[in-house]
């Protein structure tokens, strides 16, 4: 069974420019969280889907953020204009409802210039 | 808000035991995950507590004290591949963990 895919693994942009990560959670499984680890810092929350709807964005650090999961299966991340402090790792994980594991993809590590 | 405390690096040897510990201080408790994760690779699963006591699973064990706040992963027989980064996470009375910032671990020969 293939685990949870993201894409690109690695972006380099500059400021100002926008960027779009994509994650692919494992089949079926309809909760779908993103993350970001900062360089230093401790992985943080961002959302969380249940299929296609939000059900708790209270970690997107601001409006320059927009993900999005039409038809409840992938989802991408966007960032737009990217700034200096967007740059880490961007995690995505999947789980089916009602369970206690993630499964985490490897993450899209971002570089703002 | 969430306090999760967790030592940044330890050092051990092939073939021995290591304890990896975790404090954590929260509004509520709703489980306790310890991750491994390799440089470059996506966290990985170990361990779920959410009562008292110790889970064994092979070579890795975790405990938990929700009295005292407090969690610690045991690996035994030590292996070079255990080098990673063990990430503690807590759950508060939500669904979403709160992550340390990991304990990078270092085996050597």
């Amino acid at each position: 069974e293939a685990g949870v895919t993201q894409f690109p693994s690695h972006s380099v942009i500059e400021k100002g420019q926008t960027v779009t990560l994509r994650c692919d959670p494992i089949s079926g499984h309809d909760n779908l969280y993103w993350y970001r680890r900062v360089m230093g810092k401790e992985i943080k929350f961002l959302l969380h889907f249940v299929k296609e709807s939000k059900q708790d964005e209270s970690g997107m650090p601001n409006n320059r953020f927009l993900a999005e999961r039409t038809g409840g299966t992938y989802s991408t991340l966007k960032v737009q204009p990217a700034e200096l402090e967007d740059s880490g790792v961007y995690f995505c994980a999947s789980s089916p409802l009602a369970t206690k594991e993630q499964f985490f993809g490897p993450g899209t590590r971002l570089t703002v210039l | 808000g969430q306090n999760i405390d967790q030592p940044t690096e330890m050092t051990a040897t092939e073939g021995a035991i290591v304890q990896i510990n975790c404090t954590y201080q929260t509004s509520g408790f709703n489980g306790l995950f310890w991750y491994q994760q390799h440089a470059g690779e996506a966290p990985t699963f170990l361990s779920y507590n959410v009562l008292d006591g110790l889970e064994e699973k092979g070579r890795f064990s975790s405990f938990l004290s929700r009295s005292k706040g407090y969690s610690y992963l045991l690996l035994k027989e030590l292996q070079m591949k255990d080098s990673a980064s063990y990430l503690c996470a807590v759950r508060d009375l939500g669904y979403i963990p709160t992550f340390g910032r990991g304990t990078s671990l270092i085996v050597h020969p």
